[in-house]
């Protein structure tokens, strides 16, 4: 079972390069997430998306773009990389019901730029 | 204000001692759910309990516990007779059910490092 996969596991930007990071989930949620997590902290929430077409921002938007053409893929999208921008990304999706609520992540990607 | 505060960064013990993670939520919702997640030094997240608002019945699965208690709104895990293989970042997460979206506040997460 592949759950949530992410491309790619590391990636070295220049300041002002652009890149995206490709997530797709084989489970059919509806929803779907992107996280960052900087050195010892909890993961913050960049975007998300409720479903195919529907994405809102979360608390650190800022940098990122995002878009939800269909059911299985969330691409994140970094324009004008910055070194605030260092940092693991986690993409997620889960159920919308009450009951499945847990959330199932990727692998990660680790992004640095210089 | 949703908040999920987990007060210890580290926690270092010897093999086989039991040990407990704090974890500590904020919220004006009366139905939400909270989450406790495992970080092992390979980074992915891996999904250890959920716990409903409307269910304080505490569990037990293995040498894992947890322990609800809305009245001081914590939501601790204790890892019994602790193995090398716990090492790892755990943590507390919270979802508040009026958000219909599923998205999860994190605390800081807790370092547990289980010496041999």
């Amino acid at each position: 079972n592949a759950g949530v996969t992410q491309t790619p596991k590391f990636r070295i930007l220049k300041i002002g390069q652009s890149m995206t990071l490709q997530c797709t989930q084989d489970m059919n949620h509806n929803y779907m997430y992107w996280y960052r997590q900087d050195p010892g902290m909890g993961l913050k929430l960049i975007y998300y998306s409720v479903g195919a077409g529907i994405t809102d921002k979360g608390e650190v938007p800022n940098g990122y773009n995002v878009s939800r053409s269909t059911t299985e893929d969330f691409p994140l999208r970094l324009e004008l990389a910055a070194p605030s921008q260092t940092s693991v990304y986690f993409c997620a999706s889960s159920y919308s019901t009450r009951e499945n609520t847990e959330a199932f992540f990727g692998q990660g990607t680790r992004l640095t730029v210089v | 204000a949703q908040k999920v505060t987990q007060a210890q960064t580290e926690i270092s013990v010897v093999e086989k001692e039991d040990v407990t993670l704090d974890c500590v939520y904020e919220t004006r919702d009366t139905t939400y759910y909270l989450f406790w997640y495992k970080q092992p030094p390979s980074g992915e997240l891996v999904f250890l309990i959920r716990r409903n608002s409307f269910d304080e019945q505490n569990e037990i699965s293995g040498r894992y516990s947890w322990n609800f208690q809305k009245s001081t709104s914590s939501f601790n895990f204790t890892i019994t007779a602790s193995q090398v293989v716990d090492s790892a970042v755990y943590f507390c997460a919270l979802v508040f059910g009026s958000s219909n979206t599923g998205k999860l506040i994190f605390g800081q997460g807790t370092t547990l490092q289980v010496k041999p």
